[in-house]
């Protein structure tokens, strides 16, 4: 069984630019989120998706969107970088409607740096 | 706004030491779960907690939640340089999201 894998692994953007970062979840997980984790920091919530739909979103502004694709893979989309931006981004995958036990699976990252 | 408050933030101690992190909320959790991350990776789940008062062990770790279900430790006992890493605990909460609190960076010297 395959893990969370990300897309890319390391990025550098200059303030302004636009970024997609990609994750394909791991097999047989339907729910896709996104998490922000700062230098030194816990990870913030961004959204959760299910169905192809946002279903549940953190405190960050509208320029942060993501999408879901039918196989359950998503992207997370960052307009008008800005240097606080700078962070790891981190997806996880759950099996929606399954008891909490089993947690949520997470891939390694992409590493965004905002010059 | 669910918060959660990790401590100590950092911890430096030598092997066959005892320690223990704490994760405290003024919220309630339907769970709590802790998370080891090590540099460059996602962090990889340890054990969900649940039930108030629930009691987890995994080898040298013990987990527990309190009775509210607002706080949660973790006790690693005669730790070992293979324990060194980010700590992290997080409540599954409303809005179909993980709380994370700051993580305890522990390393464990030889």
């Amino acid at each position: 069984e395959t893990g969370v894998t990300q897309s890319p692994t390391h990025l550098i953007k200059t303030r302004g630019q636009q970024v997609t970062l990609r994750c394909s979840s791991q097999s047989g997980h339907n729910t896709v989120s996104w998490y922000q984790q700062a230098l030194g920091q816990g990870p913030q919530f961004i959204f959760q998706y299910y169905r192809e739909e946002e279903n549940g979103r953190g405190n960050f502004p509208p320029r942060f969107s993501g999408l879901q694709f039918p196989n359950y893979s998503s992207e997370l989309n960052v307009n008008a970088l800005e240097l606080d931006d700078s962070a790891l981004y981190l997806c996880a995958s759950s099996p929606r409607g399954l008891p909490p036990l089993h947690g949520y699976t997470f891939g390694s990252g992409t590493r965004l740096t905002v010059v | 706004t669910q918060l959660l408050e990790q401590s100590p933030q950092f911890l430096s101690i030598q092997e066959g030491e005892n320690l223990t992190v704490y994760c405290n909320s003024s919220s309630v959790f339907s769970s709590l779960q802790w998370y080891r991350q090590e540099p460059g990776e996602g962090p990889v789940l340890l054990v969900t907690v649940v039930t108030g008062g629930e009691v987890k062990k995994l080898k040298r770790l013990t987990f527990q939640f309190g009775d509210a279900r607002k706080d949660s430790s973790l006790h690693i006992t005669a730790a070992q340089p293979g324990d060194t890493g980010l700590y992290l605990c997080a409540g599954d909460g409303a809005g179909n999201m993980l709380t994370f609190g700051g993580g305890t960076r522990l390393m464990v010297k030889p």
